[in-house]
């Protein structure tokens, strides 16, 4: 069972345009992450949003958690040529303490 | 700078072979993870540990076995190395808790022939 869906898995997009990757999920999380992995390196944390609601930017990249915690969206302004990578977002279930659920992510292609 | 260090970038190994995988992070986290990674399945975790020669199954933990006997190191093997074992192997350390994130070694790219 799925319990974290990205959508959508693959996006190809021209330099200087905006997106949105969606993660979405029927369960509650205590906390939700961002990933960014580029070609053959492991994930890098981006964010970790905690709050219903809550919203963080990091510079061009906005990330929303969901009022009810179950799901999240990251929007990024202007794309540039260095945002291609994959996007992985990863959810802790209440109790779960330590374990991670991570979506199966978005490979975004951004085209000079 | 913190890390995460796996032993090996690329691996090539036989069928059968026993394969072992290192792992060591240089934070003092209690939690240690190791998952695999293949086109289309996403993150899929084989095992962690929360803790000193504790350990807890994943979701897919047939085929491999974990070795963590102090705390900065955390060990995967595959006790006889099979043709779908081949794939991209993650391993991530964290506090206790993991709002505050998993970090993340290179991985290993495993090929089994």
């Amino acid at each position: 069972t799925q319990l974290l869906e990205q959508s959508p898995q693959f996006l190809s997009i021209q330099e200087g345009e905006n997106l949105t990757v969606y993660c979405n999920s029927s369960s509650v999380f205590s906390s939700l992450q961002w990933y960014r992995q580029e070609p053959g390196e492991g994930p890098v944390l981006l964010v970790t949003v905690v709050t219903g609601g809550e919203v963080k930017k990091l510079k061009r990249l906005t990330f929303q958690f969901g009022d009810a915690r179950k799901d999240s969206s990251l929007h990024i302004t202007a794309a540039q040529t260095g945002d291609t990578g994959l996007y992985l977002c990863a959810g802790e279930r209440p109790g779960n303490t330590g374990k991670l659920i991570f979506g199966q992510g978005t490979t975004l292609q951004v085209k000079p | 700078d913190v890390k995460v260090t796996q032993s090996s970038r690329y691996l090539v190994k036989r069928t059968g072979e026993k394969v072992f995988l290192e792992c060591v992070q240089d934070m003092d986290h209690e939690n240690m993870f190791w998952y695999r990674q293949d086109p289309g399945l996403g993150l899929r975790l084989i095992y962690f540990s929360y803790d000193v020669k504790m350990k807890e199954k994943g979701d897919i933990p047939e085929g491999y076995s974990v070795s963590r006997e102090k705390k900065e190191r955390f060990s995967l093997i595959l006790e006889s190395a099979s043709t779908n074992q081949t794939s991209m192997y993650l391993c991530a350390s964290s506090l206790q808790t993991g709002t505050y994130g998993y970090t993340f070694g290179s991985g290993t790219r495993l090929t089994v022939v």
